[in-house]
């Protein structure tokens, strides 16, 4: 298994504009999360899925940020309108029964 | 919710040394817990973990040690190597609420 993919691994993007965040989690890991890394914050929970189904998005910042899992294999992480304070390394991860999660390389997302 | 936190922001150890990196987490209900490892650039990567019913566990080279009395855990890397820097987290179940971290440095 290749591991968790996540997409792009860099994204610059003007404020304002719509940013798209890919992640395919391990084959038959049942969990999904996304992570937020700063270095003010360190790495935040945003959001979690379970069986493709939100458990927990306490963790989303505000409205402006929204996440999907269509299905087991793929999810997204949705940011408009963006702004500089979302600049930050998104990670995406994957567990079986809510284990050890298993990281993709993360999406580093700059926004000027 | 959970919070865990990790009490020294940083650690210089000297090749060769034992390391011992600790961390507090704040929801008694915690069943599972977690370190990774960050190198720069790259993901977290599991190290080792440990449930509730166990207060101590062993690998290749790393131990961690839990006590739920006082909500702590830790985690020691025997003759720590400079392949060992890298920044180490803590998490604990639920959905794995991660600590600040602790930047390990080894100096040859």
């Amino acid at each position: 298994d290749a591991g968790v993919i996540q997409s792009p691994r860099h994204e610059v993007t003007e404020m304002g504009q719509e940013v798209t965040l890919r992640c395919k989690p391990i084959s038959g890991h049942n969990s999904l999360f996304w992570y937020r890394q700063t270095m003010m914050r360190g790495l935040e929970l945003l959001i979690y899925f379970n069986n493709n189904v939100p458990i927990d998005d306490s963790g989303m910042p505000e409205d402006r940020f929204s996440a999907k899992m269509p299905n087991a294999s793929f999810s997204t992480l949705k940011i408009q309108p963006s702004e500089p304070r979302d600049s930050a390394v998104y990670f995406c991860a994957s567990s079986l029964r809510g284990d050890e999660a298993f990281f993709g390389q993360g999406t580093r997302l700059t926004v000027v | 919710g959970e919070s865990v936190g990790l009490h020294l922001p940083t650690l210089s150890v000297q090749e060769g040394d034992n390391s011992i990196i600790n961390c507090a987490y704040s929801n008694s209900a915690s069943d599972y817990f977690i370190w990774y490892k960050q190198e720069s650039g790259k993901g977290p990567q599991f190290i080792i973990d440990i449930r509730s019913n166990m207060d101590k566990r062993q690998g290749q080279r790393v131990t961690v040690l839990l006590n739920k009395t006082v909500k702590h855990l830790s985690l020691q890397i025997a003759a720590t190597q400079p392949g060992d820097s890298a920044v180490y987290f803590c998490a604990a179940r639920r959905a794995l609420t991660f600590g600040s971290g602790t930047r390990l440095q080894v100096q040859p």
